[in-house]
């Protein structure tokens, strides 16, 4: 079936590095441009970065942008989040999303991992 | 500026109806959105896109009960026959090129 399995979480100190990856089964993994989505501690969702299938497009949202790079191997089915520079606002669960187009347009999110940790702390 | 907003926390009874709204910033009145329900920890789901005529196109499985609408810049999340499952915090998004917004999202309560 259709999924997306997160991984890479951990413990990080300020200025530190984490690299998450998501990988995708189920479809054409190709097909698909992907997102990264996290939710700080008891608050809400906030997107983090979209890739496109070929991977050559690419948007970041202004919180971390500079810092965090995505990038995908479409061989391997995965997408992936280096995250530089760490800053303990940048703690949160972090999910992989599928991106639902259709001929009439972007639908929105349509599939959603389970998510992966990210603490930064000293 | 592209922004959703919501309301923080509704709540209704058990087998009622609740009718949640997520409203479109000054400009944006024409904006599709989608609905995602996040239970209690765990990852989102999506529910469905919802367009600015009210049309909408569900996710896979997701029960008759979820409808949507629109009116203006508002968008709706109708849920009927309220279950203890629905128990959730429902997050509108929308997007743009480049970017992708998500509201705070209502913690809907079932009584």
């Amino acid at each position: 079936q259709v999924q997306l399995v997160e991984s890479g979480g951990g413990l990080v100190k300020p200025g530190g590095s984490l690299r998450l990856s998501c990988a995708a089964s189920g479809f054409t993994f190709s097909d698909y441009y992907m997102s990264w989505i996290r939710q700080a501690p008891g608050k809400g969702l906030e997107w983090v970065s979209y890739m496109s299938g070929s991977g050559t497009t690419i948007y970041y949202a202004d919180s971390v942008k500079g810092r965090f790079t995505i990038s995908r191997d479409n061989a391997k089915n995965s997408i992936y989040l280096q995250m530089n520079s760490l800053r303990a606002e940048d703690t949160a669960v972090y999910y992989c999303a599928r991106e639902f187009w259709e001929v009439g347009g972007y639908n929105g999110m349509d599939v959603w991992g389970q998510g992966t940790t990210v603490t930064v702390s000293s | 500026q592209l922004v959703v907003t919501q309301s923080p926390s509704a709540s209704a009874s058990l087998g009622a109806s609740v009718k949640l709204t997520c409203t479109l910033s000054s400009g944006h009145s024409n904006y599709a959105i989608a609905w995602h329900q996040q239970q209690p920890e765990k990852g989102p789901r999506y529910l469905m896109k919802l367009n600015h005529d009210g049309s909408h196109t569900k996710g896979d499985g997701i029960p008759d009960r979820f409808s949507g609408s629109s009116s203006g810049a508002e968008r709706y999340l109708t849920i009927s026959s309220l279950q203890s499952e629905d128990e959730a915090d429902y997050y509108c998004q929308t997007w743009g090129t480049g970017i992708r917004v998500f509201g705070g999202g209502t913690k809907l309560t079932v009584l």
